[in-house]
């Protein structure tokens, strides 16, 4: 089945500083979604992008599906961007489901 | 609309009782998703339903594990007996299934199991 890889596994920022997450995935897909999970354990959607650049305030995403990638930019962290970002494939061309990542635990300190 | 609603937040219950999970999906969505996180195994699909027809239950790890949708606007997922292994938070997701956006999924708050 597919393989979906975080990167970095975790990260520390101080208040202010931007970033950028990665995932990878071993075959094309037709759709991507990331999530926020927060330390209460909610999931939140972030960005539903199969393909193309979304922004949305300070976070923007950007997909390219031919190369099997997709990138999350956190600008001007805050402590509330704290906890678990994941992204979400479908396992196949025919599938509704989703096979997420491993995320990528965020620490924003103030 | 409200979102997904997952009852109860937390259980607690002792080895070998049954426990019941409910969820309602979003209203119109015609799929719904049972995820399980663990922090060994991460999220992993459970089963998914279409218009409240089983289309996936590949996941669902044995036969202790159930699911059923009765109607559009409820589903259950029920472990009998449970074993302290079946402690995770157990995810409810739904999925409108048309549209431009049709496989965008809306994930529930989580039911946290404890199994003692």
């Amino acid at each position: 089945g597919i393989q979906v890889e975080q990167s970095p596994p975790d990260l520390i920022l101080q208040e202010g500083a931007n970033s950028t997450l990665r995932c990878n995935f071993s075959d094309s897909v037709n759709n991507l979604q990331w999530f926020h999970q927060n330390p209460w354990g909610q999931l939140i959607n972030l960005f539903y992008i199969p393909s193309g650049t979304k922004q949305n305030g300070r976070l923007s995403a950007t997909t390219v599906a031919t190369e099997r990638y997709s990138l999350l930019y956190i600008s001007s962290s805050q402590t509330t961007d704290s906890g678990v970002y994941f992204c979400a494939v479908p396992p196949d061309n025919y599938g509704q489901n989703f096979v997420f990542g491993p995320g990528t635990r965020l620490s924003v300190l103030p | 609309d409200a979102g997904v609603i997952q009852s109860p937040r937390h259980e607690v219950t002792e080895m070998g009782q049954e426990v019941t999970l409910r969820c309602k999906p979003i209203s119109g969505h015609d799929y719904l998703f049972w995820y399980r996180q663990t922090m060994m195994r991460g999220l992993e699909l459970l089963i998914y339903f279409n218009n409240n027809v089983p289309i996936d239950d590949s996941g669902m790890p044995e036969d202790r594990f159930s699911a059923k949708m009765p109607n559009a606007s409820f589903s259950t997922l029920k472990i009998q007996p449970s074993e302290p292994r079946d402690s995770a938070v157990y995810f409810c997701a739904s999925s409108p299934g048309e549209g431009s956006r049709s496989t965008e999924a809306f994930f529930g708050q989580g039911t946290r199991l404890t199994v003692v």
